[in-house]
């Protein structure tokens, strides 16, 4: 396990569908983040968990996001109903809370495209 | 808006030059932090430093924190066309310090 995996690493879909995300990070973090990052923009905070517990929400995540970490290894990040404007690379990140506010190790990304 | 801004938005200098960015920020934080990603890839995590720090080194990397001017810079010393990128900064503020919030970036081009 040498860093955050995320699949799938690119995703087409249709607007109105539903799309899910996984992402698996370090085994042994216990914190999990959530960031979306549209072109030429910096990553923007989805949510984030620590171990299975999702501990904050930005307002950005609409009621069609949904983010599980169901027993506080990996975790998906389901769109409902696909909008254009949710095109977007999709980062997951992982942290060691026992670290103190270290830096995040981010997987490599899903890029969605909604048509 | 974001809450760090970086300066310049875009930065070209030659191989061995060094290249200077900086980013400003708004509100009080835990600690401020360094990333940089290549086109289309994730971010690598390049530098943390705490608000009680002022400077900080790391190989070629050298940042600077002013917390009374909330600025802080991040110099590449004898740049390399490995270092084209683009590089965030990024607070954590509070006392969870959980949340990350990054700036808009400076895309580096080192020319060969």
């Amino acid at each position: 396990d040498t860093g955050v995996s995320q699949d799938p690493r690119h995703k087409i879909t249709k607007r109105g569908q539903n799309v899910t995300f996984r992402c698996d990070p370090i085994s042994e973090h216990n914190r999990l983040y959530w960031y979306r990052q549209t072109l030429g923009q910096g990553p923007e905070f989805l949510t984030y968990f620590q171990n299975e517990a999702q501990l904050e929400k930005s307002r950005l995540l609409s009621d069609r996001f949904s983010a599980e970490r169901p027993k506080g290894s990996f975790s998906t990040l389901e769109i409902q109903r696909t909008e254009q404007g949710d095109s977007a690379m999709y980062l997951c990140a992982s942290s060691l809370a026992a670290q103190g506010y270290g830096g995040y190790t981010f997987g490599s990304g899903t890029r969605l495209t909604v048509v | 808006s974001q809450q760090g801004e970086e300066d310049p938005q875009a930065l070209s200098i030659q191989e061995g030059e060094n290249a200077t960015m900086n980013c400003s920020y708004k509100t009080s934080i835990n600690n401020l932090q360094w990333y940089r990603q290549n086109s289309g890839r994730g971010l690598v995590h390049l530098i943390l430093i705490r608000s009680n720090e002022r400077e900080k080194h790391s190989g070629r990397l050298r940042v600077t924190l002013d917390t009374s001017k909330k600025s802080s810079s991040l110099l590449i010393t004898a740049s390399r066309a490995a270092d084209t990128a683009s590089y965030f900064c990024a607070t954590a503020l509070g006392t969870s310090g959980s949340r990350l919030t990054f700036g808009e970036g400076t895309q580096l081009t080192v020319n060969p």
